[in-house]
């Protein structure tokens, strides 16, 4: 199965910060990469689709950008509610796989 | 809207069946993928298996492949997700899925259900 490697596996920030969380996959995904956003006792929540489109309702503070087998997620200014874990997914084959999690904290 | 909503949570004990749904509405029901993620206490995301309802083509991650059952109900547009046998390690939240095609028609979750199994 194709591997998601995320790093780094703990990012600590303040507020208005940028934050870059980086995805690497084991073999070629093209672009069907997406990055989710939990928290705790919540459902994972889409961000970005296919490497670089925003879902629906997605602040443009949140940027997705790669193809083929290593990715990035920007958030250019961290706001008290992005902290928070960011995963990354691959469904270009299955078994679909998601990264191990990027965990943003508060610094 | 796509909305899935899932059922309650459940507390088993080992060696207990289950079944778990995902009700799903606004969308054609029959014609895209629908699985199942768990995610353990604490830990990351995994992907069970997916169903696709027209034809009910079958996907499991190997690990998980005999452990359940994935099923779907075109008739009612519900997944399902099943054991025969619960073991405490299949403790954990789990969460139906909906996969999309190409942008906008992105992918959609469930709430998800919290499964305990505990003696």
């Amino acid at each position: 199965e194709i591997v998601l490697t995320q790093s780094p596996a703990t990012l600590s920030l303040s507020p208005g910060e940028r934050a870059t969380l980086a995805c690497r996959a084991s073999e070629y995904v093209s672009s069907f990469l997406a990055w989710y956003q939990q928290k705790p006792g919540q459902p994972p929540r889409l961000l970005i689709y296919d490497a670089s489109n925003r879902a629906t309702g997605i602040p443009a503070r949140f940027s997705g950008s790669g193809s083929g087998t290593d990715f990035t997620l920007t958030i250019s200014s961290l706001e008290p509610e992005d902290f928070a874990v960011y995963y990354c997914h691959q469904r270009f084959v299955w078994p679909r796989t998601f990264g191990q999690g990027t965990k943003v904290e508060i610094k | 809207e796509v909305q899935l909503v899932q059922s309650g949570a459940e507390v088993k004990r080992p060696g207990e069946s289950l079944k778990i749904s995902c009700s799903a509405s606004g969308y054609n029901f029959r014609s895209y993928w629908i699985g199942w993620v768990r995610q353990l206490p604490g830990k990351g995301l995994e992907w069970i298996g997916i169903i696709y309802p027209r034809d009910s083509d079958t996907k499991y991650r190997p690990s998980f492949q005999g452990q359940v059952t994935i099923s779907a109900d075109t008739s009612i547009s519900a997944a399902y997700l099943e054991w025969s046998s619960l073991k405490a390690s299949d403790s954990g939240m789990y969460f139906c899925v909906r996969e999309g095609r190409i942008f906008p028609d992105t992918d959609s979750w469930g709430q998800g259900t919290l499964v305990t199994v505990s003696s």
